[in-house]
């Protein structure tokens, strides 16, 4: 069956380091992949694309990696601050170009 | 810019009323809308998704006759709850697609609706 695996666990890290999420999936052959931002009780708010052919992206302090051999995704941010604090959701294309389909997020905590 | 309104934020009302959700794209024109439910802890589940002036797709699962969506402009759908009960308790939120692009531009969210049904 098609999965995507996103850490559910909270990620607690120090203020100033790097964060890094994964996403994993299986069964799927996505075209690209998305990251979003949710806060408690918002819509999610976009970060950043990948498409299958790129191997990074970068965008201020974001990165995202796409490794379709291993069907991981990473997501960092560097200099972590505690406004970062959220939870991170990867999406990817999936039955068709148009429907995504996104992970259950990891909550990043940012403590200072 | 791609902002994306959804109205109203908070509903609570009476088990068997219908309620009616607008999510509208204020500043670009929205092609394709798309509706998710979220519980708590868990990722979004798409509904359904609307392209302008032509009926939903919903997903396997989602009963249409219940939950009736409308995208009558290329910045307005509506998502209507019809007969509400307390499983239909959620949060409900909706978003946007613009023209240009094609399937891999990202998705504008609403802030989404927290239903509650007594």
């Amino acid at each position: 069956s098609q999965k995507i695996e996103q850490n559910s666990e909270a990620l607690n890290i120090q203020e100033g380091k790097t964060a890094t999420l994964t996403c994993n999936y299986t069964n799927y052959s996505p075209a690209y992949l998305q990251w979003y931002r949710q806060d408690p009780g918002r819509g999610p708010v976009f970060l950043l694309l990948i498409r299958e052919n790129e191997k990074e992206k970068r965008k201020e302090r974001l990165k995202v990696t796409f490794d379709t051999t291993l069907k991981q995704s990473l997501f960092h941010i560097t200099a972590s601050q505690p406004a970062d604090s959220a939870t991170y959701l990867c999406a990817l294309n999936s039955g068709g170009y148009q429907k995504v389909t996104f992970g259950i997020g990891t909550k990043l905590q940012v403590i200072p | 810019g791609a902002v994306v309104s959804q109205h109203p934020s908070r509903v609570i009302c009476k088990s068997g009323t219908s309620v009616k959700i607008e999510c509208r794209s204020l500043d670009f024109q929205a092609t394709t809308m798309f509706w998710y439910r979220q519980f708590p802890k868990q990722s979004l589940m798409l509904m359904a998704t609307s392209n302008e002036g032509s009926k939903a797709t919903y997903e396997q699962g989602v009963e249409k006759d219940k939950f009736l969506i409308n995208h009558a402009s290329l910045t307005l759908s509506t998502l209507t709850v019809t007969s509400a009960h307390p499983e239909d308790s959620s949060f409900y939120i909706c978003s946007a697609r613009g023209k240009t692009g094609g399937g891999n531009q990202p998705q504008h969210f609403g802030d989404g609706t927290r239903l509650s049904i007594l």
